[in-house]
């Protein structure tokens, strides 16, 4: 089974909707990210957490929103979709414990979402 | 931040080494050097990380020039599963759970 999972694999939605993406976690890492990538360019932070009780924003926050529910669950929501969000949407997680500077980062399968 | 700079892309056949270099001129001496990969239609993994010491391990061996500025995977024998973008990362160790910078990377094509 995948250590990081994520749900759905693909999802196209109207522009003006409101659209959640789910991430789950069996690694029982601490930390967890939301990435983007568009087509040809790398992966941009949305958002990360370090801890249930600890949300931060990345490079690219506005229009997102995100929320720890749990240790394993970390939920990014498009509030009002538009079609520039049309992306692939990835998120990792990281065990603090591997030490600074060394600690990999564990991706899930993305999400594809279409917005129109 | 330091940068990385990969060629856009490279070719190799199936079974035959696969060495891909990645500069890293303004490299700092509390940079270390990753090394991700992205297959089709899937999220970027882990391939290895180093300091200054050669490194090897199940998937690839990663070669640290002496003085850093540049280093190189290898893919000891190259299979058609192989076929991804990888990404040479320089993470700083106060950099512990911030954001990787992915930068285009290298697309390696396999042939049978």
């Amino acid at each position: 089974d995948a250590d990081v999972t994520q749900t759905p694999r693909n999802r196209i939605t109207k522009t003006g909707k409101r659209i959640m993406l789910e991430c789950s976690q069996t690694k029982g890492h601490d930390r967890m990210y939301w990435y983007r990538q568009d087509p040809g360019l790398g992966l941009r932070l949305i958002y990360y957490s370090f801890d249930v009780k600890d949300i931060n924003k990345g490079e690219i926050s506005d229009g997102y929103s995100v929320s720890r529910q749990a240790q394993a669950k970390f939920s990014l929501s498009l509030e009002s979709a538009i079609p520039n969000q049309t992306a692939l949407y990835f998120c990792a997680t990281s065990d603090p414990l591997q030490g600074a500077g060394t600690d990999t980062q564990y991706f899930g399968p993305g999400t594809r979402l279409t917005v129109l | 931040d330091a940068k990385t700079t990969q060629p856009n892309s490279m070719e190799s056949n199936e079974e035959e080494p696969v060495h891909l270099p990645c500069n890293h001129s303004t490299i700092s001496g509390t940079d270390y050097i990753h090394w991700y990969r992205q297959l089709p239609s899937q999220g970027p993994e882990y391939v290895i990380h180093g300091l200054t010491s050669n490194v090897n391990n199940r998937m690839a061996s990663l070669a640290i020039a002496e003085d850093r500025k540049s280093s190189t995977l290898i893919l000891h024998r190259a299979t058609l599963r192989d076929a991804a973008v990888y990404y040479c990362i320089l993470r700083a160790t106060n950099q512990a759970g911030t954001a990787l910078i992915f930068g285009k990377g290298t697309t390696l094509s396999v042939s049978s």
